[in-house]
């Protein structure tokens, strides 16, 4: 079974810190994908990240960066110098190759950054 | 281009009543998904659609079904409605039946909440 793991259920920052997102993944799949998706208040889910289990390379994109790490099943997301637009929830979620579009997503990490 | 469209945005219904909730992909997406959001979860796959064909279900009882037109769209119909249905309802489309190589791209979501 799949099971995507957000042990951070809120924290909360001062604007222009860095924080980290934890994100832990069980699978028994060798071929399997992970994302970060962010929903704003909106509710709309905004895809910000996918990575496949082959590409262990880490990726940074702005001020937002992601550390995959198969020998841990970790796939944790930092924000740099937060923003107040940072604010909202993100989730981290796995799919794997096989049947359906199904996206495993984790119980989400409520972000809050205070001017 | 439009994004995923998804109505009704709210809706409140009383239990026991029947719902049908609506999706309309990205031009040219041929797979739609159906989610549920509960509130302070992560979404729970519920059906994956491709081509008109149902790809995947997720652990719902058989009083959710979905189906998917010739032009993509889809609806997501529950009977019987209970009070623990309530939740956000998302749909995501993606270009081909395993969207991971092209992502997923999900609306704002129908907010169902029923007395």
């Amino acid at each position: 079974a799949q099971k995507v793991t957000q042990a951070q259920t809120e924290i909360s920052v001062v604007e222009k810190e860095d924080v980290t997102l934890d994100c832990v993944y069980e699978t028994r799949d060798t071929t399997y994908y992970l994302f970060w998706y962010k929903q704003p208040p909106s509710g709309e889910l905004v895809f910000l990240i996918r990575r496949n289990s082959f590409d262990e390379q880490n990726e940074i994109s702005g001020r937002y960066s992601w550390n995959f790490q198969k020998s841990t099943s970790s796939f944790n997301f930092t924000i740099t110098a937060s923003q107040v637009v940072d604010s909202a929830v993100y989730f981290c979620a796995l799919s794997n190759r096989e049947g359906a579009q199904k996206l495993v997503f984790g119980q989400g990490t409520r972000l809050t950054i205070n001017p | 281009d439009a994004g995923v469209t998804q109505s009704p945005t709210h809706l409140i219904k009383t239990r026991g009543q029947h719902v049908t909730l609506r999706c309309s992909p990205i031009s040219g997406h041929k797979s739609v998904s159906w989610y549920q959001q509960v509130l302070g979860q992560g979404p729970q796959f519920i059906f994956q659609y491709y081509e008109k064909e149902e790809r995947g279900r997720g652990n719902f009882p058989d009083r959710f079904s979905a189906r998917q037109f010739p032009n993509y769209s889809s609806e997501l119909n529950v009977n019987a409605l209970l009070l623990g249905d309530s939740a956000l309802y998302l749909c995501a489309s993606s270009l081909a039946s395993w969207g991971t190589n092209y992502g997923y791209t999900f609306g704002s979501g129908t907010r169902l909440t029923v007395v």
